[in-house]
């Protein structure tokens, strides 16, 4: 089974703080995506990685940065927490994120989230 | 940026009823919709997802539509179960690339008995 792990379930900050939040997966995964999940909004991509040190930004980039420098591991940056941040945090991974091939290799796979409450 | 609508935001259901969710999108490159569920205190997980080359897709008591003339793709569940209580996602991909897909606004279920 893919395994992907998002180091805090729980995390409470404070404005202006600086804040990493970390994922890994076990399934030597290409691609690897970090959302924010809040209520009446779904999923929004923030950040997604196609390979190491490579990172493009999604629909919400701002105020926040990536880090992937090893295949596994996937890491987001609130470089000064505010409260507007507060939310749930979702890391995903998949093989492969070309929706030209239509086959599971595109399955995203996610962690069970970081719930973030910046104070 | 791709927009897809999702509906109704919330839905109860009777136990053996149908539940039904929509979604409608702009534009897609490609006619790739895939469904998640997520249960309160996991990440979502897929579900069931639709091809191009079919307009109805059924796995177990999980079926999928796809109206492409519309730009709207369906989840019914038959024989609704309590344990189907979650949060259902849909998805499309972009229309400007084929890498990324945007997720609906989510649609939370509950099946009572």
């Amino acid at each position: 089974d893919v395994k992907v792990t998002q180091s805090s379930r729980y995390l409470v900050k404070r404005t202006g703080e600086k804040v990493f939040l970390e994922c890994v997966q076990d399934m030597d995964h290409e691609n690897m995506f970090w959302y924010r999940q809040d209520p009446g909004l779904g999923l929004r991509l923030i950040y997604f990685s196609y390979d190491v040190k490579m990172k493009e930004k999604g629909d919400i980039p701002e105020g926040y940065s990536v880090s992937r420098e090893k295949k596994e591991r996937f890491s987001l940056i609130l470089e000064s927490a505010s409260t507007n941040q507060t939310s749930m945090y979702l890391c995903a991974s998949s093989l492969l994120s070309d929706f030209r091939d239509y086959t599971a290799k595109n399955i995203q796979y996610f962690g069970a989230g970081t719930r973030l409450s910046v104070l | 940026q791709q927009q897809v609508k999702q509906s109704p935001q919330s839905l109860i259901v009777q136990k053996g009823g149908i539940s039904i969710i929509n979604c409608a999108y702009e534009n897609t490159a490609f006619d790739y919709f895939p469904w998640y569920q997520q249960f309160p205190g996991k990440g979502p997980a897929l579900l069931i997802a639709i091809r191009p080359d079919v307009s109805e897709k059924k796995e177990g008591r999980f079926t999928i539509s796809f109206n492409k003339s519309a730009k709207q793709f369906s989840l019914h569940i038959m024989d609704s179960q309590p344990g189907d209580s979650a949060t259902y996602f849909c998805a499309a991909p972009g229309a400007g690339g084929y890498q990324k897909v945007t997720f609906g606004t989510g649609t939370k279920l509950q099946v009572i008995p």
